[in-house]
């Protein structure tokens, strides 16, 4: 079946505690994207990747980093979690570059940051 | 400045009503990809439909159209007939040639039996 598959689906950590949420898609898609979604503000992304090794900003990438070391994983990473970042995350891939493809979403991540 | 705006925060109906959510998306790109993603009580985000700026025919898929108006800068979405299960935060979006997601802040319908 295909997916993208996000982990762990909730998340309740403390201040400063390095964390890491895994995506993988079985797609074979070159674009892969995470977003953050927050009350009254819809999505936002934070950081995309357009292939293996190829990533770049979003609109809010402060305080996190990702990396595309394989095609399949693009795990999204937080050094030094924070309160602000209590949200609900969603990991997307597609087909080519995000444009003109409509984005497969996973069943996104819950992180409460106490 | 945000790029694209969902005027309607929540959007209230009883079942076989008809609603139109409102989408109003700014870009100095000629071309560019809109997007209706929806969004159910149980969290996943499923996409809709696409829509690229070269076409303005409207679209019908069963109880759903779109009417896309690139002099009014809108894409809107109408539920004919709504049922209970069309309940769902509906979210437009605005791919440009930078490759990035802009999204709306959403729209809640609720419908009622």
């Amino acid at each position: 079946e295909a997916q993208v598959t996000q982990n762990p689906r909730y998340l309740i950590t403390v201040t400063g505690k390095k964390l890491t949420v895994t995506c993988s898609q079985n797609m074979n898609h070159e674009y892969m994207s995470w977003y953050r979604q927050d009350p009254g503000l819809g999505l936002r992304q934070i950081y995309y990747s357009m292939n293996v090794e190829v990533t770049d900003k979003g609109d809010v990438p402060e305080g996190y980093k990702v990396s595309r070391k394989e095609k399949r994983n693009f795990p999204l990473i937080l050094e030094s979690p924070s309160p602000n970042q209590t949200s609900l995350y969603f990991c997307a891939s597609s087909w080519r570059t995000g444009g003109n493809s409509p984005l497969h979403f996973g069943n996104g991540t819950r992180l409460t940051v106490t | 400045a945000q790029k694209v705006t969902q005027a309607q925060t929540e959007i209230s109906v009883v079942e076989k009503e008809d609603v139109t959510l409102d989408c109003v998306y700014e870009t100095r790109d000629t071309t560019y990809y809109l997007f209706w993603y929806k969004q159910p009580p149980s969290g996943e985000l499923v996409f809709l439909i696409r829509r690229n700026s070269f076409d303005e025919q409207n679209e019908i898929s069963g109880r759903y159209s779109w009417n896309f108006q690139k002099s009014t800068s809108s894409f809107n979405f109408t539920i004919t007939a709504s049922q209970v299960v069309d309940s769902a935060v509906y979210f437009c979006a605005l791919s440009e040639t930078d490759y990035k997601l802009s999204f709306g802040a959403g729209t809640t319908v609720t419908v009622r039996a």
